[in-house]
């Protein structure tokens, strides 16, 4: 076990709705990341935060938007949900010191979008 | 889009066998990693290789690096049926802060 924390586990939302997930980082860790996985996919890179400024963006539309909490706790939130949008959502927390660190991954929250 | 590509698909072995996953990248890389999904949840990092690395171990894990050839080894030694999982290889890029996974090999162990 990471110590990387998400919730809600299971989320079933319908198109068009907004969605909030949330994620606690491991203790000390001042990075974290946010990735989507499609079924039978890798993680894709979504965004990172680095306290609490955005520090780096994969290809995601602007209605995937992000943020992190002096705690370091985080938040992703995906607005006007498609179906496409279904997926297993996995944040990961790191310290940043050179690039490239080990990442800790939490269970994930799995959102189906009917 | 995806980083890279592992090979194969899908690997079943029995137990005791050793297991040899292929990874295959794009750009220059910083690191590359290795990464385990058990039935869709979180991963589990195994291990970290630097690009100026050629190879490393860590139990009976053993990962190669070929920058030369953008390619990477995962294998297993003495398979067990707890080892069936997918593995994904993921790397940062040169500049880059973040992981691109690959495509994943699934591995089933048979008991």
């Amino acid at each position: 076990e990471t110590g990387v924390t998400q919730s809600p586990t299971h989320l079933i939302k319908t198109r068009g709705q907004q969605v909030t997930l949330r994620c606690s980082s491991q203790s000390g860790h001042n990075t974290v990341s946010w990735y989507q996985q499609a079924l039978g996919q890798g993680p894709q890179f979504i965004f990172q935060y680095y306290r609490e400024e955005e520090n780096g963006r994969g290809n995601f539309p602007p209605r995937f938007s992000g943020l992190q909490f002096p705690n370091y706790s985080s938040e992703l939130n995906v607005n006007a949900l498609e179906l496409d949008d279904s997926a297993l959502y996995l944040c990961a927390s790191s310290l940043v010191s050179l690039a490239g660190n080990e990442q800790f991954f939490g269970p994930g929250t799995r959102l189906t979008v009917l | 889009s995806q980083q890279g590509e592992e090979d194969p698909q899908a690997l079943s072995i029995q137990e005791g066998e050793n297991a040899t996953m292929n990874c295959s990248y794009k750009t220059s890389i910083n690191n590359l990693q290795w990464y385990r999904q058990n039935s869709g949840r979180g991963l589990v990092h195994l291990i970290l290789i630097r690009s100026n690395e050629r190879e490393k171990h860590s139990g009976r894990l053993r990962v190669t690096l070929d920058t030369s050839k953008k390619s990477s080894s995962l294998l297993i030694t003495a398979s067990r049926a707890a080892d069936t999982a997918s593995y994904f290889c993921a790397t940062v890029p040169t500049g880059a802060n973040n992981l691109f996974f690959g495509t994943g090999t699934r591995l089933t162990v048979i008991p």
